[in-house]
């Protein structure tokens, strides 16, 4: 089957980094990709690595290994606001399958 | 340029009761996806239409079903809803493949 395995909470303080991981299992895909949903919100498109290596997006990047099954999201000088939950996404030809999201906790 | 929206927000209905969801994709855009959230699955594909055909279906029950009209908005269904239907539904719309563009959601409880 598919699966994609991410932490369910990550804490960080404010101004700090952070990094959240994905693992995945998958017989094939074009792309991983990033989401942060605030509660009561919706989801909204961070990144999308296409190719192995690190995209870099203002604050946040997004890293993906193919060879690893791996990637991950980097959110650099953290503030409150980043306060959400963060989900990984396999672009797969017949659907996009959604991680089970990480809900990061900002202390300042 | 206007988002996605969907109709309504949030919704109260009982056991073996029947509702319809709609979804209003961004202007130009064709493919429309339905995602069902719940706090313990996440979020979890229900179907994808473009251009008026079911392109891909996830694994749900055939009480769930969808349509897509000729202007792309969309509407959803479940048939003889269970309590386990209580659920944030997302409706997004995408123009390449690789970002999706949500909506608010449908909140439906079951009761």
């Amino acid at each position: 089957g598919q699966s994609l395995e991410q932490p369910s909470e990550v804490t960080a303080v404010e101004g700090a980094i952070v990094q959240i991981n994905c693992t995945y299992q998958t017989s094939g895909f074009y792309g991983l990709s990033w989401y942060q949903q605030h509660d009561g919100g919706a989801p909204t498109f961070l990144s999308y690595n296409a190719l192995d290596g690190l995209e870099e997006t203002g604050r946040f990047s997004s890293f993906l290994s193919r060879s690893d099954s791996y990637g991950y999201l980097l959110l650099q000088e953290l503030q409150m606001k980043d306060s959400a939950s963060y989900f990984c996404a396999l672009n797969r030809d017949d659907k996009i399958i959604f991680g089970k999201g990480t809900r990061l906790h900002i202390l300042p | 340029k206007a988002g996605v929206t969907q109709t309504p927000r949030y919704l109260i209905k009982t056991r073996g009761q029947q509702v319809t969801l709609s979804c209003s994709p961004i202007s130009g855009h064709r493919s429309v996806s339905w995602y069902q959230q719940t706090p313990g699955q996440g979020l979890q594909f229900l179907f994808e239409y473009f251009s008026e055909t079911q392109r891909n279906k996830g694994n749900f029950p055939g009480r769930f079903s969808g349509r897509q009209f000729s202007n792309s908005r969309s509407e959803m269904n479940v048939s003889t809803l269970e309590l386990g239907d209580s659920a944030l539904y997302l409706c997004a719309s995408s123009l390449e493949d690789n970002e999706q563009f949500f909506g608010p959601g449908t909140r439906l409880t079951v009761l």
